[in-house]
């Protein structure tokens, strides 16, 4: 597809159970973002791939979530044992450039809830 | 650390009259600075972004803001408002300089509602 494509759009778990979240970025784009959007908080960051560099994980926050880009394309959000405080809307963006001073495309997001 | 600071988390106005939305930011450094927009269920959409370059930026939809370094704000502004602007908007920080350049900061937000 042309924009940047996320799945599932709508996730509800229960309470300490595992979710996989897909990003599928724009063909291309060499920067891809994980941002957790919760409510009246913001965009928070949670990870960022550039190219074959080593992922900036500092955003993650804590050990039962993690990420990955294979094969420099798409992007799997992983949250372990999930909690009531993971629900939120994970958004994934990307970009041809570094993204300071380019353009993010976002997805619509994949809302997850956790109860 | 950066920051952005949004002054309103709801600004409501009428159709056809002004749009003022505030938007201040910590600065240690020349930042890049942006405006996005997010509709109900979608994604978020750059409006306009700030880069160094002219301090008035002109974007999409005829929406503009300027940087003013001495306020350290980047307001965003139309002087119409349309039924369609209404929407969560985001003001975004990003620094050029230091190890995480590509690291933006957003704002919580300020939801537009446009009445008729």
């Amino acid at each position: 597809g042309a924009g940047v494509s996320q799945s599932p759009s709508n996730k509800v778990t229960e309470k300490g159970k595992d979710v996989e979240l897909r990003c599928d970025p724009i063909s291309g784009h060499t920067a891809l973002y994980w941002y957790r959007q919760s409510l009246g908080q913001g965009l928070e960051f949670l990870i960022y791939f550039q190219g074959n560099s080593a992922p900036d994980k500092s955003g993650l926050p804590s050990d039962r979530f993690s990420a990955e880009r294979t094969g420099g394309s798409v992007s799997t959000l992983t949250i372990q044992r999930t909690q009531q405080e993971d629900s939120a809307v994970y958004l994934c963006a990307s970009s041809t450039m570094q993204g300071n001073t380019g353009e993010l495309f976002f997805g619509e997001g994949s809302r997850l809830t956790v109860l | 650390a950066q920051s952005v600071t949004q002054l309103d988390s709801h600004v409501s106005v009428s159709e056809g009259t002004p749009v003022l939305l505030r938007c201040n930011y910590s600065s240690s450094y020349s930042p890049s600075l942006f405006w996005y927009v997010q509709h109900p269920n979608k994604g978020l959409q750059l409006l306009l972004k700030y880069t160094s370059a002219a301090t008035l930026v002109k974007g999409i939809n005829g929406f503009e803001a300027e940087f003013k370094k001495s306020e350290t704000s980047f307001h965003l502004t139309k002087p119409s408002a349309h039924m369609s602007d209404a929407a969560e908007y985001f003001c975004v920080v990003s620094y050029p300089r230091g190890g995480s350049n590509y690291k933006l900061t957003f704002g919580k937000g300020t939801l537009l509602t446009v009445n008729p």
